[in-house]
């Protein structure tokens, strides 16, 4: 079936460091994917998107490009605030008629001053 | 106001005791869920929804119940609650064919005493 592996944290940085967190994943077909992050206390929130291989999703600074030839939507950001700390998850679509995300465990963000 | 609400924000109950966590959403979304977030396992489905009447179990369903009599609502019930259901519980919707993704609700924060 479909799964989803995101790099595991906590990742912890110095502010205006640059951030990468790593997603793969194993797909039926080309799904969409996502990523979400959940602030401290709060609900997830959708951060970006693909839709389509080489398709880049981008948002707040943040940027995932899609690339079909490495099943990979890896996360970056090229100078990360105190307050982007937060828990970050990678959720392709799956392809059946359902049409579930399929999230991964989550990778906790601690940005210091 | 817009959006997709949860209610109560924070329960204790006892052990035994039935209880009902709320979920109502005003887009007329087709497709709900029901997740629960626990440290280590990240966000498990409970159950999920196609649209009123149409439901099925995700991956951790017992001890659970839904209903979905209107499309708006769709209400997660424990029938006897038990200490492993202490847990951060969130609802979800999504309008399929739209690639948009979920929106979840702010989460009820459940303790089982």
């Amino acid at each position: 079936g479909d799964s989803v592996t995101q790099m595991e944290g906590p990742v912890t940085l110095s502010e205006e460091a640059f951030l990468t967190i790593n997603c793969t994943y194993t797909a039926t077909g080309y799904p969409s994917l996502f990523w979400y992050v959940q602030y401290p206390g709060e609900g997830l929130q959708l951060l970006l998107k693909a839709t389509k291989a080489d398709d880049k999703g981008s948002n707040k600074g943040f940027e995932a490009t899609y690339r079909k030839e490495t099943t990979s939507f890896h996360l970056e950001k090229g100078s990360v605030q105190v307050s982007d700390s937060a828990v970050y998850f990678c959720a392709p679509l799956t392809t059946d008629s359902w049409g579930k995300l399929q999230f991964g465990a989550g990778t906790q963000v601690v940005v210091t001053p | 106001d817009a959006g997709i609400t949860q209610s109560p924000r924070y329960k204790i109950t006892e052990t035994g005791r039935q209880v009902t966590l709320m979920c109502h959403q005003t887009w007329s979304h087709s497709y709900m869920f029901w997740y629960r977030q626990d440290l280590g396992h990240g966000l498990r489905l409970i159950y999920y929804s196609a649209a009123a009447d149409i439901t099925d179990k995700g991956e951790v369903p017992d001890g659970y119940v839904v209903s979905r009599s209107k499309t708006e609502n769709f209400p997660l019930t424990l029938e006897s609650a038990t200490r492993s259901q202490t847990s951060v519980y969130f609802c979800a919707s999504s309008q399929p064919g739209t690639a948009s993704g979920y929106t979840f609700g702010s989460g009820t924060r459940l303790t089982v005493v």
